[in-house]
């Protein structure tokens, strides 16, 4: 299987902050990328399919670039409702594999 | 609107047996692949099988031989036959939609999950 390795595990920001979310594929996997986050008790939610296609009704401040084993996902202005822990997914080979998140938090 | 709803959930021991349905609204059931995913305690999601239009069902090689992934078109319902449990099938399992291109593919529409606690 393919793995997904994210940094960093934890991330520490403020509200208006800028940040940037790595996700690392063990093999290429092309363009075939997606991220979701997910708040504690809910299931996870998509954002962005193939590595940059912002999905329906997603704001504008998430953006998503990369390809083949690197991928970042930024996230512009982070407002309150973005504190959560976000995954990553590649979708390239038959068996879709996640990254272990990364939680936003509150400084 | 779309809704996907996960039942079935519960506590068995190990080697038990329990069944998992979803219902799914507001999609085209038959049209789309369908798929379960799991979630221990603290850890990242986790694929467990897929089925797709035709009734082609794919499987997670740490569920293969002891889960059996099902749909039921006329009742726009997914099923999952998980036999043989073990402590390390505790999670919350996720129904979800799975679209994409052709065998890949992400997933867009997720039910609110139910609990297996496999423990004696």
């Amino acid at each position: 299987d393919i793995q997904m390795t994210q940094s960093p595990s934890t991330l520490s920001a403020s509200v208006g902050d800028r940040v940037t979310i790595t996700c690392r594929a063990s093999q290429s996997v092309s363009d075939w990328l997606a991220w979701y986050h997910q708040k504690p008790g809910k299931a996870p939610k998509l954002l962005i399919s193939k590595a940059s296609k912002l999905e329906s009704g997603v704001p504008s401040r998430f953006s998503g670039s990369g390809s083949g084993t690197e991928f970042t996902l930024t996230i512009d202005s982070l407002q309150p409702d973005d504190f959560a822990t976000y995954y990553c997914q590649q979708y390239d080979s038959f068996s879709v594999t996640f990254g272990q998140g990364t939680k936003v938090e509150l400084k | 609107e779309v809704q996907v709803v996960e039942s079935g959930g519960g506590l068995t021991q190990p080697g038990g047996s329990l069944k998992l349905s979803c219902i799914v609204s507001g999609l085209t059931f038959s049209g789309s692949y369908m798929s379960w995913v799991r979630q221990a305690p603290g850890k990242g999601p986790e694929w467990v099988s897929v089925i797709y239009r035709s009734g082609n069902a794919y499987y997670a090689d740490s569920v293969k031989g002891r889960f059996t992934i099902s749909r039921d078109n006329s009742k726009n319902t997914l099923y999952l036959q998980m036999n043989s449990l073990r402590a390390d099938d505790t999670a919350v399992y996720y129904c979800a939609r799975a679209t994409g291109t052709g065998p890949l593919y992400f997933f867009d529409y997720w039910g609110q999950g139910t609990l297996v606690t496999v423990s004696s």
